[in-house]
């Protein structure tokens, strides 16, 4: 079976700080990890994706993830938060087999806050 | 821009009254997905489309149902909403089912049951 754990459901940062978003992944088989973005009583933004090309992604407004197979992590991170960073953040984790081929299946999310 | 809408985006209704969402999308993608967010948890997958087949996730209600009538438009059917429905509904769609295609989000619509 498949699963995401996203360490750590709320995490505050003062703007201009490093942003570090934590998310595991448990999977016997090859992963495609994705980061999505939520903002209040909005849908879900697409921040970036892993398909095994490269091990670090760049996404939009700023954010990479680095794929550590040996950790089994996909952790977030953005060297300097803006004040529009602000919003919950889902790590995803899509199976390349398996029964749960082709779903998307998330972590809890983490609200990130950001303080002037 | 091709995107994913959903509307209404608030929606009302009362317990037991039957209540439609719809999303459309000029994304031209064959699959569409309705998930049910609840309050602080991360989206549920209800059921998806790949064209005109249907595929319902093992655990969702009978009181949910679905209809795809072409390609751009997909509706969520509650049969007979109650408190426990009011949620965020997500509609999303991707070009492919399989892992490496990344899934579009609608808005969203925020249901509450009276």
């Amino acid at each position: 079976a498949q699963s995401v754990t996203q360490l750590g459901s709320h995490v505050s940062v003062s703007e201009g700080a490093l942003v570090l978003l934590r998310c595991n992944y448990s999977s016997s088989v090859p992963p495609y990890l994705f980061w999505y973005v939520q903002y209040p009583n909005q849908g879900l933004q697409l921040l970036l994706k892993y398909t095994s090309a490269a091990t670090l992604v760049k996404g939009i407004n700023g954010f990479e993830a680095e794929f550590k197979k040996s950790e089994t992590s996909f952790h977030l991170t953005k060297p300097s938060a803006h004040m529009s960073d602000a919003a919950e953040y889902f790590c995803a984790v899509i199976l390349a087999g398996g029964t749960s081929y082709g779903k998307l299946t998330f972590g809890q999310g983490t609200i990130l806050t950001v303080h002037p | 821009d091709a995107m994913v809408i959903q509307n209404p985006r608030y929606q009302v209704t009362q317990f037991g009254k039957p209540v439609t969402l719809s999303c459309s999308q000029t994304l031209n993608h064959n699959v569409m997905y309705w998930y049910q967010q609840k309050s602080s948890q991360a989206p549920k997958l209800l059921f998806h489309y790949y064209d005109k087949d249907f595929n319902n996730e093992a655990d969702t209600p009978d009181n949910f149902q679905s209809r795809r009538p072409n390609t751009s438009f997909c509706f969520l059917d509650i049969r007979s909403p109650g408190l426990g429905d009011a949620a965020m509904y997500l509609c999303a769609t991707s070009r492919d089912f399989g892992a490496g295609n990344e899934q579009y989000f609608g808005p969203g619509t925020r249901l509450t049951v009276t």
